[in-house]
């Protein structure tokens, strides 16, 4: 059974950086046709994409984070992570990693970390 | 990006009972690309359908899917206590992915 366990903060200061990891079991990061996916959703909000990785480093960034975003991945550990810099009370959210089948569907997800963002 | 529309924006009905939700898409779905999770409180959300389709596992046959085009559907025949969560569609047709904006399925 695959399941994707995440780690990482739940505070944050205005101006810092929010580092996640999503550690993979049950399956292959290195498994050609998946790419990993970061999700998140604002309180009482709907689901925003935020970015994906491929197992060869090649990433894909939601526009409207790029400049702030970082996304990387290590085989060794059956892991990836999310970095974003210059938080703000706006990037406040529930932030899930998933599975996303060749750029399809998300067929396995995170259980989910609050980050919340507050001086 | 296409933009995906759900409605109702809350269905409030009883168990037993019939719900219908629609997404709707700003442009044609190449393939019929449409996805729809579950999410209940406090949970990460579940696959329910991708393909439009096609049930993912462990989806109990009185939940369908449908549409192409731009106009998708979740139907659920009859009501169980577990249905009762927020459903969200998306798209993977035409990059980047989008997700509506969730139906809430609630008791009545």
């Amino acid at each position: 059974q695959v399941q994707l366990q995440q780690s990482g903060p739940g505070l944050l200061k205005p101006s810092q950086t929010l580092s996640l990891t999503c550690t993979v079991s049950g399956a292959s990061i290195s498994s050609d046709g998946y790419y990993w996916t970061w999700i998140r959703q604002h309180p009482g909000k709907g689901l925003e994409w935020i970015g994906y990785i491929y197992n060869t480093g090649n990433t894909y960034y939601n526009p409207s984070l790029k400049s702030r975003l970082t996304i990387s991945i290590d085989t060794s550990k059956n892991q990836f992570s999310l970095n974003l810099t210059s938080m703000t009370a706006a990037d406040t959210a529930v932030y899930y990693c998933a599975r996303r089948y060749s750029k399809a569907y998300l067929d396995y997800w995170g259980q989910g970390a609050l980050v919340t963002v507050s001086s | 990006e296409i933009v995906l529309t759900q409605s109702p924006g809350t269905l409030s009905l009883s168990p037993g009972e019939r719900a219908t939700l629609s997404c709707r898409a700003s442009q044609s779905i190449s393939n019929s690309h449409v996805a729809w999770y579950q999410q209940k409180h406090g949970q990460a959300p579940r696959l329910v359908f991708y393909g439009a389709s096609t049930r993912a596992t462990g989806i109990p046959e009185r939940i369908s899917g449908s549409g192409s085009g731009t106009e998708f559907s979740l139907t659920i025949s009859r009501l169980e206590p577990e249905d009762f969560a927020v459903y969200y569609c998306q798209q993977y047709g035409t990059a980047p992915l989008t997700f509506g904006g969730g139906t809430k399925v609630e008791i009545k």
